[in-house]
């Protein structure tokens, strides 16, 4: 079966450079989030799309943005890079009751991570 | 901020005991997920708990849900050094789609 697919998977960077991050939901999934996990912490939920709408924000820097695009792919734009944003930036998605027929189970699908290292 | 607090952060345990983690919420819940993640890696689902059931089952893994307190628990019975991992709950708060990860509690299991 499909599964959510980040790219890319490894990323180095430079301070002050910027960096885009691609999300490929599962098909059928319109609800797209994207989540931070720095070395040793938990995730932390950046930002979420619905039917190319943005739905949530939590803990997203102002020098981030995000964008779900009419194939429900996602990308996440970073600038001006910091070291602290060295980070695996995880994906997820689910399908919405109306995609799901109203059968939707509710579970989460993430990606394997796109890892951002900062030099 | 975060919506789950699991406890304990970091327990470690000899292979063959039973493993127990709870997660306590602060908002009404749509379902509850645990998840495990190895070192730094992608995160795996294990279990989904809704509101309305109180106790879940798949292999070794047992998960209850205690809606009046807002908490819940994941026990791992007969632990296995494959089982080193990191827990993480998630939480699904009610009427959203927004989906907010606990701390996670680093489980150690020594062979």
């Amino acid at each position: 079966a499909a599964g959510v697919i980040q790219s890319p998977r490894h990323l180095i960077k430079e301070k002050r450079e910027t960096a885009t991050l691609k999300c490929y939901p599962i098909p059928r999934h319109d609800t797209v989030y994207w989540y931070q996990q720095g070395p040793g912490q938990d995730p932390q939920f950046l930002i979420s799309f619905y039917e190319k709408m943005q739905s949530d924000k939590g803990s997203i820097p102002d020098r981030f943005s995000a964008q779900q695009f009419s194939d429900y792919h996602s990308e996440l734009n970073m600038s001006s890079l910091e070291l602290g944003d060295s980070a695996l930036y995880f994906c997820a998605s689910i399908p919405t009751s109306r995609l799901a027929g109203g059968k939707h189970t509710g579970e989460l699908f993430f990606g394997e991570g796109s890892r951002l290292t900062v030099l | 901020s975060q919506q789950g607090e699991e406890d304990p952060q970091a327990l470690s345990i000899q292979e063959g005991e039973n493993a127990t983690m709870n997660c306590s919420y602060k908002t009404s819940i749509n379902n509850l997920q645990w998840y495990r993640q190895n070192s730094g890696r992608g995160l795996v689902h294990l279990i989904l708990i809704r509101s309305n059931e109180r106790e879940k089952h798949s292999g070794r893994l047992r998960v209850t849900l205690d809606t009046s307190k807002k908490s819940s628990s994941l026990l791992i019975t007969a632990s296995r050094a494959a089982d080193t991992a990191s827990y993480f709950c998630v939480t699904s708060a009610s009427g959203t789609y927004k989906y907010i990860f606990g701390t996670g509690t680093r489980l150690k299991v020594l062979a």
